[in-house]
């Protein structure tokens, strides 16, 4: 079945280490997105992708980074700039259907700084 | 003021309720989404609806364009409907999805 893996699950990282978060999907989908979500608040648009090697800042991109080097994977570092990592983490990916369009997320990975 | 805006934040109900989420958005859109995030942080796509009404066994999502606004319906609810439902809607250019804050529904048996 298709779909979007995003591994691993739970993540602890050390204060100051990079960290990457990946996403796969096999959907044949273009766009692909990076959401950050934390306690009480919507998810927030960190990064996202229309198409392979090519990517857009989101609302809160400082502090991380992204690639898009194949239509699949769009992966997620979470660099040492970023002063507040402690958060879920949800990738998505788009089709685009006519004038719909059509949204398949990821299960989230939650990535606790310590 | 965000742009979409869900109501209630918090909902309790007894086993067997029918329930109601409301939806407001305030952006232009195409299609709007209804998500539903379980505890362990998981998110499931439930409806992504542009017009109407959709079912699904017991869910029931309905959109007004021109009044933009949208309901989730649960009839019959079950403990395990107990979660947090999050409206999305995406931009015009359906570039973008803009998230509620979420609704925290908890059933008691």
């Amino acid at each position: 079945d298709g779909g979007i893996t995003q591994s691993p699950k739970y993540l602890f990282r050390k204060e100051g280490q990079n960290v990457t978060l990946s996403c796969e999907q096999n959907l044949n989908h273009d766009a692909m997105y990076w959401y950050r979500q934390d306690p009480g608040q919507g998810l927030r648009l960190i990064y996202y992708s229309q198409i392979v090697n090519d990517f857009q800042k989101g609302d809160i991109a400082e502090g991380y980074s992204v690639s898009r080097e194949k239509k699949e994977s769009f992966p997620l570092t979470v660099t040492s700039a970023q002063k507040n990592p402690t958060a879920f983490y949800l990738c998505a990916s788009r089709h685009r259907r006519g004038t719909n369009y059509g949204y398949t997320f990821g299960s989230g990975t939650r990535l606790t700084v310590v | 003021k965000n742009e979409v805006e869900q109501s209630p934040q918090n909902l309790t109900a007894q086993e067997g309720e029918f329930i109601t989420i409301n939806c407001s958005y305030s952006v232009g859109i195409s299609a709007l989404h209804w998500l539903q995030q379980h505890p362990g942080g998981g998110i499931v796509s439930l409806f992504m609806l542009s017009s109407g009404k959709k079912k699904h066994g017991r869910l029931i999502a309905t959109i007004n364009i021109q009044e933009k606004h949208s309901s989730l319906h649960i009839t019959a609810s079950h403990p395990r409907d107990s979660a947090v439902y999050i409206c999305a809607a995406p931009t015009r250019g359906g570039d973008k999805l803009t998230f509620g804050t979420g609704t925290r529904l908890a059933v008691r048996p």
